[in-house]
């Protein structure tokens, strides 16, 4: 079974510019989470998906947006780059909607020049 | 709000054993407990629910003590495949709220 595919592995932006990121989930999850991971911080909680509903949604600006399509896939967005959005943004999926056991991807390391 | 872990960073030799500790000033519903190794994406370790219960995955467990808001994570006659970070995320109230990491504790073992 395949696991939790994020595209692009890499991507370097600048500032003001946007930038789209794609999580495909383990065949047959429906729930699909991001996290952003900086140095010192640990995993800071973004948004969750169930099902094209978005469940839970973590303390970040309007900037960051996402959503789930009916195959499950999600995409999450960040419009207006600033320096500080420079992370590895990791998406994690489970079967259901509760808090089961997460399968992480590799993630996408985003750099804000 | 985000779990505490302690300690921030270990160093361990092979066979030794290490404890890290995860506090929250939350009443929580669940424990959950994933590593990291460096450039890989985290893996999970196990899930504990309220109750106190205890639960092992080979030579590494952990606890969960509901009345402190604290779990525990123990690693015994450590092998260098345990290096990594370690993270603890914590459910709380009856569940079904966001899964909240702390920031983790880098364990590194060496020869």
């Amino acid at each position: 079974k395949a696991g939790v595919t994020q595209t692009p592995r890499y991507l370097i932006k600048t500032r003001g510019q946007q930038v789209t990121l794609s999580c495909s989930p383990i065949s047959g999850h429906r729930s699909v989470s991001w996290y952003q991971q900086t140095p010192g911080q640990g995993l800071q909680f973004l948004f969750e998906y169930f099902s094209e509903t978005q469940r839970n949604k973590g303390n970040f600006p309007g900037r960051f947006s996402g959503r789930q399509f009916s195959n499950s896939r999600s995409e999450m967005n960040v419009s207006t780059l600033e320096l500080g959005d420079s992370a590895l943004y990791l998406c994690a999926s489970s079967l259901g909607p509760t808090n089961e056991k997460l399968f992480f991807g590799s993630g996408t390391q985003l750099s804000v020049l | 709000q985000q779990p505490v872990q302690s300690p921030q960073a270990v160093i361990l030799r092979e066979g030794e054993d290490a404890v890290i500790n995860c506090s929250s000033s939350k009443a929580l519903y669940s424990v959950h407990w994933y590593r990291q190794k460096h450039g890989e994406a985290p893996v999970f370790l196990m899930i504990l629910l309220k109750g106190g219960e205890q639960k092992g995955h080979e030579k590494i467990s952990a606890s969960f003590n509901e009345k402190k808001q604290q779990s525990s994570l123990y690693l015994t006659a450590s092998q260098l495949s345990y290096s990594g970070t370690y993270f603890c995320g914590t459910e709380s109230g009856s569940g079904n709220t966001p899964l909240v990491f702390g920031k983790g504790t880098r364990l590194s073992v060496i020869a």
